[in-house]
């Protein structure tokens, strides 16, 4: 089945890095774009970055452009979110987020989830 | 960035009843929009893209209308499994973005 499992995530000072992956499974990895998607403690969904499915593009929402950098493998049928200069603000889980656009219509809604790692920010 | 909202925020009904939410863009984005469901612990589900294109899986219950900057998520007959909250998205331009939620409950 369409599976998405992330992890590395932990607890992490201010100022320091952390890289998240996703293992992906179930479907052809390097045909779709994948997004990385976080949830503050008892907030709402916010959307992070996009990668195009061969890696080529990434996007960012503003608050973490020049601190994260989303990559992938496709060989591995893994993506990652490398996140440096964290920020106590960054705190949340952090789910890897298949793109639906594959289906016509779907395109930047996301269709398939991981069940997400928790970042804490704190000294 | 285009601003997601969505009212109410939260609604008290039971099973059975017709539910209504509804979203709306700060601008135009014709029907690129999706709605999800998410229950306490758990990862979102998406529900409808395209404005009222039904996932597959998902009951037909659900229903979704609207393009532009008005939608509507509708639930025909609220089950107990549908407790949750509910986001908007827009998917028509970076930065995607979220609505904040409408918590239906007992």
């Amino acid at each position: 089945q369409v599976q998405l499992v992330e992890s590395g995530g932990g607890v992490v000072q201010p100022g320091r890095s952390l890289r998240l992956s996703c293992a992906a499974s179930g479907f052809t990895f390097s045909s779709n774009h994948m997004h990385w998607v976080r949830q503050a403690p008892g907030k709402g969904l916010e959307w992070v970055a996009l990668i195009s499915y061969d890696g080529s593009n990434g996007y960012y929402v503003d608050s973490v452009k020049g601190r994260f950098t989303v990559s992938r493998d496709n060989s591995k049928n893994t993506l990652y979110l490398q996140m440096n200069r964290l920020r106590a603000e960054d705190t949340a889980v952090y789910y890897c987020v298949k793109d639906g656009g594959s289906v016509v219509g779907a395109a930047h809604a996301f269709d398939v989830w991981g069940q997400g790692t928790l970042v804490t920010v704190s000294s | 960035d285009i601003l997601m909202t969505q009212s109410p925020s939260s609604v008290s009904a039971s099973v059975g009843d017709r539910v209504t939410i509804t979203c709306r863009a700060s601008q135009g984005i014709s029907s690129w929009l999706a709605w999800y469901q998410q229950k306490p612990g758990k990862a979102p589900k998406l529900l409808i893209y395209a404005a009222s294109s039904l996932q597959g899986g998902v009951p037909s219950r659900f229903s979704g209308s609207g393009s532009g900057t008005d939608f509507t998520l509708t639930i025909s007959s609220l089950q107990p499994e549908d407790f949750a909250t509910y986001y908007c998205q827009q998917a028509n331009s970076f930065p995607f973005t979220f609505g904040p939620g409408t918590k239906v409950d007992v």
